[in-house]
């Protein structure tokens, strides 16, 4: 069966320091995967998707970049947070196919003070 | 474009009480349609999905979903509410044929079953 991991589970960073947040994804290969964020305990905004290695979409504008070195590896990265970057961060994985569900990790908190 | 609409912010029903979650979707062509739920502090768990075949669509937990092309909706019911469904409900959708699309989620609705 499939897994996904996201690590940490909570973070607490000063603005302007540098950020990173691992998704990694078992059992399956060549996974579309995404990063997404949610403020405030309400709705999802899509940051960035993949469809391969090296091969990263940007969804918003922002400070924010990713990364996705390894097939199954993606990761969320910052030079300098901002006190809006606060939030939820999702990742999630799917199948290639358009009727494929996505299929959720269990979250990174992130605090920026 | 495809999106979705929630028009519920928040729903409360009495445990016991049959529960629907409403959810309208706009695509182009046809649509794959699905339900997550949100606990506090947890990823969003898949529920159901339609994808083609019997408009009405049971998932986990009991929950169901029926697709109504002519009025563009996906609502979530389930028969008897448990205080433990309290959550957030996330519809999203995805337009056939789309290829490696991201779902488009709506803004969620909040569920709280009241003992």
């Amino acid at each position: 069966s499939q897994t996904i991991h996201q690590w940490p589970a909570t973070l607490v960073q000063p603005v302007g320091s540098p950020l990173s947040l691992e998704c990694t994804v078992e059992g399956t290969s060549n996974p579309n995967l995404y990063w997404y964020r949610q403020a405030a305990g309400r709705g999802l905004q899509l940051l960035f998707y993949s469809v391969g290695i090296g091969q990263i979409s940007s969804e918003v504008p922002q400070n924010l970049s990713a990364s996705r070195p390894q097939d199954r590896q993606f990761i969320l990265s910052s030079k300098k947070l901002l006190l809006s970057d606060s939030g939820f961060y999702l990742c999630a994985w799917s199948g290639l196919a358009g009727q494929e569900t996505q299929y959720f990790g269990p979250g990174t908190r992130l605090l920026v003070l | 474009a495809q999106s979705v609409a929630q028009p519920e912010d928040q729903v409360k029903v009495a445990e016991g009480n049959p529960l629907t979650v409403k959810c309208t979707y706009s695509v182009s062509g046809n649509p794959y349609l699905f339900w997550y739920v949100q606990y506090p502090n947890r990823g969003l768990q898949f529920l159901l999905k339609y994808i083609t075949g019997d408009n009405l669509v049971k998932g986990s937990y009991g929950f169901e979903a029926e697709f109504n092309k002519s009025q563009t909706s996906f609502h979530l019911k389930k028969p008897s509410a448990l205080v433990s469904d309290s959550a957030l409900y996330f519809c999203a959708v995805r337009a056939f044929p789309s290829g490696n699309t991201p779902l488009v989620f709506g803004k969620g609705t909040r569920l709280s079953v009241i003992a």
